[in-house]
């Protein structure tokens, strides 16, 4: 059964950064793109990075470029997202997705999210 | 920046049909993908590759795209199931970036 468990999500001040993780299980990690997706408080989804499965080749949605950054560890299969310069604006649920094609893809599983709220 | 457009809302009776409609530019020339998302839970992908379903959901859902248009139908030849109450997100990819549609959310009358 594939299981992802997303942590890190956290209240931070506008400005501050913040770390989330994505712990896999249940497929072989090291074989699958990956990606951060998140949903605003009662709003839609955005999708806001993607990572390879070998290669580390990441692209980010324009409305995070040059503040946040994905990775991952396959030896402990584990995705992070490292977000940076938030504003109120990046509150959201923030959900980790396995990935199907790094281009012209879909995500064939989810996690169940973890809130990081930005707020002073 | 591509855009996918859906209604906000749509009501069923009960053995009734939901069609919900994602619109965007030459749709059919990529692939649409949707996800359900009950109240409180994580995205369920219930159609890929335009009309394909994967393992775990019920017949009842189909998918098609032609021209500006893609439609998710959950048909009612069974009574419209109260767990089908949930959002509903068309997904498509363009110029590097997963595209949301804004999501319909279906209720039960």
């Amino acid at each position: 059964e594939v299981q992802l468990l997303e942590s890190g999500g956290d209240l931070v001040s506008p400005g501050g950064s913040l770390r989330l993780s994505c712990t896999a299980s249940g497929f072989a990690f090291n074989k699958s793109a990956m990606s951060w997706v998140r949903q605003t408080p009662g709003k839609g989804l955005e999708w806001v990075a993607v990572i390879s499965a070998s290669t580390g080749s990441t692209n980010h949605a324009a409305s995070v470029q040059g503040r946040f950054f994905i990775s991952r560890d396959n030896s402990k299969n584990t995705l992070y997202l490292q977000m940076s310069s938030l504003t109120v604006e990046d509150t959201a649920v923030y959900f980790c997705a396995k990935t199907r094609g790094l281009e012209r893809g879909f995500f064939d599983y989810w996690g169940q999210g973890t809130l990081a709220t930005v707020s002073s | 920046s591509y855009e996918l457009t859906q209604p906000p809302s749509l009501s069923v009776s009960p053995g009734q049909t939901a069609s919900i409609t994602c619109s965007g530019d030459n749709l059919d020339n990529r692939f649409v993908y949707w996800y359900k998302q009950r109240p409180g839970q994580s995205p369920v992908l219930v159609i890929y590759d335009d009309k394909k379903r994967p393992s775990g959901i019920p017949e009842r859902f189909s998918g098609s795209n032609s021209g500006n248009t893609a439609t998710l139908t959950i048909s009612g030849t069974q009574t419209f199931d109260e767990a089908d109450e949930a959002d509903y997100y068309c997904q498509a990819w363009d110029s590097n970036t997963y595209v949301f549609g804004s999501g319909t959310r279906v209720t039960v009358l």
